[in-house]
C-alpha cells in the first residue's frame, strides 16, 4: 500500500458527461501528479501540482482541468467526455518537486470506461 | 521533439539469467526515471536517476544513466519469477515547456 488513495475505482458513463476523480497523497507529500494510461496513448504525463500551486503540465486536454485543495488533496475534472477518454488514471504523490524528493508513490488508479 | 525509446518491447528470460533493459531518448534531458507495473497493477517507482553516470542499484535492478549518449540500462541480475512485470522509463525535459514522456515500456516474463 502506497498510501495514495484514490476514489473512484471504477466509473462508467456516458459520453458528453462530466466526472470529477479524488485524489489523497501521502502524509507529508507536497506534490500531486496525474497521468493517463490507454492501450492507443500507452502512458502519458497530464499535470503537476506542488501545495496548491499548478507546477508543471503535459498533454492535459483543455475539457480536463485539475486542482489541488488546501489540505493537499487533488481532484481531476474531466468534462464533455468522448469514448477515447476511456483509460486508466493515476495520481502519483511525492515530498517535494526536485531530486530524490521526486521519488513517486502512486495510487491505485480509477478506470474510467466512456460509453 | 522529444522521443524515448525502449527496447526490446518483450522479453522472456529463463530464472537466474542475466539481461539489459534499454531506455534511448532523443534531446538533452535533466533525470529519467524508471517504473514497475504489475499486470493489472499500479506503479511503482524504481528508479530516480539525476545526473551522467548516475547508477543505483536495488536488489536484482540496476539503473544506470549516460547523458552524453541519451542512454539509461536498466540491468537485471539473476532473474526469479517475482521480477516479471512491465517495465517504463520517463524522460523529463525542463528547460522550456515541460515534458515528461514515458517509454513503451518493455514486458518482462521470467520463466521458472
Amino acid at each position: 500500500d502506497s498510501g495514495v488513495t484514490q476514489t473512484p475505482k471504477h466509473l462508467i458513463t456516458a459520453t458528453g458527461q462530466r466526472v470529477t476523480l479524488r485524489c489523497s497523497p501521502r502524509s507529508g507529500d507536497l506534490s500531486v501528479y496525474w497521468y493517463q494510461q490507454s492501450l492507443d496513448q500507452g502512458l502519458q504525463f497530464l499535470i503537476q501540482y506542488y501545495n496548491g500551486e499548478e507546477r508543471a503540465k503535459g498533454n492535459i486536454l483543455e475539457r480536463f482541468s485539475a486542482q489541488q485543495f488546501p489540505d493537499l488533496h487533488s481532484e481531476l475534472n474531466l468534462s464533455s467526455l468522448e469514448l477515447g477518454d476511456s483509460a486508466l488514471y493515476f495520481c502519483a504523490s511525492s515530498v517535494g518537486s526536485s531530486g530524490d524528493q521526486e521519488t513517486q508513490y502512486f495510487g491505485p488508479g480509477t478506470r474510467l470506461l466512456v460509453l | 521533439e522529444l522521443k524515448v525509446e525502449q527496447n526490446p518491447l518483450f522479453l522472456s528470460m529463463q530464472e537466474g539469467k542475466n539481461y539489459t533493459i534499454y531506455c534511448n531518448y532523443s534531446t538533452t534531458s535533466d533525470r529519467l526515471y524508471w517504473y514497475r507495473q504489475d499486470p493489472g497493477k499500479s506503479l511503482e517507482s524504481l528508479f530516480v536517476l539525476l545526473s551522467n553516470g548516475a547508477v543505483k542499484q536495488e536488489g536484482r535492478l540496476m539503473a544506470s544513466l549516460d547523458t552524453k549518449a541519451r542512454l539509461s540500462t536498466l540491468h537485471i541480475t539473476a532473474a526469479v519469477h517475482d521480477l516479471s512485470a512491465t517495465y517504463f522509463c520517463a524522460v523529463v525535459l525542463s528547460s522550456g515547456t515541460y515534458k515528461y514522456i514515458f517509454g513503451t515500456g518493455t514486458r518482462l516474463k521470467v520463466l521458472a
